[in-house]
């Protein structure tokens, strides 16, 4: 089983849909949550970081965290087609950050 | 220059050949990582440099070499490489003793083994 579980997409919505991204993980010990995005033929970037369970907002994403099903998510409202990149989750407990595969969004116009 | 820069941006080498990948980071960090992220695979940590020593070697097969002269250069020496090393090779930095999960990438390198 890997430690970090995210569907590799494509995932392709129309521009003004909220986008729902996830990924799963078995290691119970993970406790901070980061999401990354990627554009083509550019480094990954932090978008979000979550220390724990809970929400946390930033303008149009919001990242949630249930550790208690071991899942976590981000939401992107009214999606715009300069939100098209590929997001990674990734997540440590004391040691070094596993990522997930990544999922590819695409909004079109 | 700022963030974290790498070159070449790309790079095509035979089998045989030396090369090496540079990074340069302008965030003050002091630790610095190479990554290696192919397609539909997660991306993997090959190396840590943590106060320019090396602190994390995940079983990276030996053509691959890692140099860390000071806190804000990286460098990944190649030799004799497969065609399955062709991939996307990303150096990102942190801070230790902070969130040092925040990791900073560059923009990567992509290599290709003829």
């Amino acid at each position: 089983q890997k430690e970090v579980e995210q569907d590799p997409g494509p995932l392709s919505v129309p521009e003004g849909a909220i986008v729902s991204l996830n990924c799963t993980y078995s290691n119970s010990a993970f406790q901070y949550f980061m999401w990354y995005r990627q554009y083509s033929r550019k480094g990954p970037e932090l978008l979000m970081y979550t220390y724990s369970s809970g929400n946390k907002e930033d303008g149009r994403f919001t990242a949630q965290v249930d550790k208690s099903s071991k899942y976590i998510s981000l939401f992107i409202r009214d999606s715009q087609p300069s939100d098209s990149a590929t997001y990674l989750c990734a997540m440590s407990g004391t040691d070094k950050l596993i990522f997930g595969t990544g999922t590819r969004l695409q909004v079109f116009p | 220059e700022t963030g974290v820069t790498q070159t070449p941006r790309h790079l095509v080498m035979g089998m045989t050949n030396k090369k090496s990948l540079k990074c340069e980071q302008h965030l003050g960090h002091n630790a610095m990582y190479w990554y290696k992220q192919s397609a539909k695979k997660p991306l993997e940590l090959m190396f840590v440099y943590s106060l320019e020593e090396r602190v994390e070697n995940n079983s990276v097969p030996s053509r691959f070499s890692p140099e860390c002269p000071n806190s804000s250069h990286l460098f990944l020496h190649l030799h004799t490489l497969q065609p399955e090393d062709s991939a996307l090779y990303l150096c990102a930095s942190s801070q230790e003793g902070h969130v040092d999960y925040e990791q900073y990438f560059g923009p990567g390198t992509r290599l290709t083994v003829t």
